[in-house]
C-alpha cells in the first residue's frame, strides 16, 4: 500500500550510459514532480506534470526527459549520464485543489533513487 | 534576489526542551508556507501548513508561526524527544505562480 514508489532505489552506472527511473503513485493525485537533491541536501524541482501534461520545466539539461504515460506514473529518462548527475532523485505527487492555491498543495514524496555515476 | 534561508548548522537540543527552527525569506510574496521532515535515506514528509493570513498553527507537540512583516516562520517542537532528530525543511508557495520553493533544511539533533 505504498503511496509513492520509485524504482530502482539505488543506481550505479558508468558515464555516458542511459538510464531510467520509474515512479508510481496510488493516491489518485493528478500532479507529479521530479526533484534532485544534491550532496548539500538542497531540493531542486526539475519537472512537474499535471494530468500527463508538462507544467513546470526548470532549467535542466535536455538529457533529462520525463515521460508520463498516465497520471499515476511519471518516469525520468536520462541520456549520456555525467558525473554531476550523481544525486538523489525524488518523485512526488500532489492533488490540485483547483482553487486559489493552484498546483502546489501538500506533496507526498517517494523514497528516492540514489544515482551514482562513475 | 529571492531566497529562502534556514540555518545550515545543526541544532543540538537537550531532550525535553523546546527546539525552535527558523525559516527566513526575501523578495517573495507568500501564499502559504509548509514544513516537512526528512529522515536519512528517505523522502520529505509533510508536517504543517500555515497560510499568509494565519499567525500560528499547532499540531500535537508542533507549532508553526508565520510573520509576513519579518518575513519569517518559526517551527517549534515542545518536549523534544530523540525520535524528533531529523532534517526539517521549509517550503514556501508564492502567490504569483504557486510554485513551491524549498529551503535547504536544518538538521535537528535531540540528545538524551
Amino acid at each position: 500500500d505504498t503511496a509513492v514508489s520509485q524504482t530502482p532505489k539505488y543506481l550505479v552506472t558508468q558515464m555516458g550510459n542511459d538510464k531510467s527511473i520509474k515512479c508510481e503513485q496510488n493516491l489518485g493525485h493528478d500532479t507529479m514532480y521530479w526533484y534532485k537533491q544534491d550532496s548539500k541536501k538542497f531540493l531542486k524541482i526539475m519537472f512537474s506534470y499535471n494530468n500527463k501534461e508538462l507544467i513546470i520545466n526548470e532549467t535542466v539539461p535536455n538529457r533529462f526527459s520525463p515521460k508520463s504515460p498516465d497520471k499515476a506514473h511519471l518516469n525520468l529518462h536520462i541520456n549520456s549520464l555525467e558525473l554531476g548527475d550523481s544525486a538523489v532523485y525524488f518523485c512526488a505527487s500532489s492533488l490540485t485543489s483547483g482553487g486559489a492555491f493552484g498546483l502546489s498543495e501538500t506533496q507526498y514524496f517517494g523514497p528516492g533513487t540514489r544515482l551514482l555515476v562513475l | 534576489s529571492q531566497k529562502i534561508e534556514q540555518n545550515s548548522e545543526a541544532l543540538n537540543i537537550q531532550e525535553g526542551k523546546t527546539a525552535t527552527l527558523t525559516c527566513n525569506y526575501t523578495n517573495y510574496s507568500p501564499a502559504y508556507l509548509q514544513w516537512y521532515r526528512q529522515d536519512p535515506g528517505r523522502g520529505p514528509v509533510f508536517l504543517l501548513l500555515i497560510r499568509e493570513n494565519e499567525k500560528e498553527k499547532r499540531k500535537e507537540r508542533l507549532k508553526v508561526t508565520f510573520d509576513t512583516t519579518l518575513k519569517q516562520s518559526l517551527f517549534h517542537i515542545t518536549a523534544s524527544q530523540p525520535a524528533d532528530s531529523a532534517t526539517y525543511l521549509c517550503a514556501l508557495v508564492t502567490d504569483s505562480n504557486y510554485q513551491l520553493i524549498w529551503g535547504a533544511g536544518t538538521k535537528l539533533i535531540i540528545k538524551p
